[in-house]
């Protein structure tokens, strides 16, 4: 596609229940990134795929939080047994490799957590 | 250590010359990023500089960087209403960037 895509643009979720938030890179781009944007801790890094696999997960903040990339292009991130503490503005950035330096983000999925 | 800071606020006057301030504190060869974000959309990629550059023009853009005092900053010529928005400076550590908190820039008639 054209750029960076994401769905849902927002979703709403009880606490307690799971969510899955979908990335769609750009075409041809092997790397993949995720942040999230809250108001209390701004953006942050959260996991970095290059192809299927992912090198570092290192800012997951919990082990709720996985995600998994297939065939090299979508990726999911699933937040398990949701809190209110979850609730944020999810990105997904892509770039043609891990070490290229321009990441272009997607719109992003606002998640609320009630 | 990668802590990257900016001025939470900066309002402007249509027409005038916004400047926006980061400092960063990774002392190894990086790259620096302006990122732009409107209400309810993700992060634009505006322009970035490599750290052994000191400016870099873009149209209306202009960043500079003094690698001394790890300063950053960027300056946009003949403001419009168009560029209110939230200014994010990256830096990039390997393959992932860090953010700083953002920029408010308001421009006013």
């Amino acid at each position: 596609g054209a750029g960076v895509s994401q769905s849902p643009s927002n979703k709403v979720t009880e606490k307690g229940k799971d969510v899955e938030l979908r990335c769609d890179p750009i075409s041809g781009h092997t790397a993949l990134y995720w942040y999230r944007q809250s108001l209390g801790q701004g953006l942050e890094f959260l996991i970095y795929f290059q192809g299927n696999s992912a090198p570092d997960k290192s800012g997951l903040p919990s082990d709720r939080f996985s995600a998994e990339r297939t065939g090299g292009s979508v990726s999911t991130l699933t937040i398990q047994r949701t809190q209110q503490e979850d609730s944020a503005v999810y990105l997904c950035a892509s770039s043609f490799g891990g070490r290229d330096y321009e990441q272009y983000f997607g719109p992003g999925t606002r998640l609320t957590v009630t | 250590g990668e802590d990257v800071e900016q001025s939470l606020f900066l309002s402007v006057r249509e027409g005038d010359s916004s400047v926006i301030n980061c400092t960063y504190t990774d002392s190894s060869s990086t790259y620096l990023y302006w990122y732009k974000q409107e209400p309810g959309a993700g992060l634009q990629l505006l322009t970035y500089i490599f750290s052994n550059m000191d400016m870099k023009q873009d149209q209306r853009l202009t960043v500079l960087l003094n690698k001394k005092d790890k300063h950053l900053s960027l300056r946009i010529a003949d403001t419009q209403t168009g560029d209110s928005a939230i200014y994010f400076c990256a830096e990039w550590n390997d393959y992932k960037l860090s953010f700083g908190a953002g920029t408010t820039v308001t421009v006013r008639a």
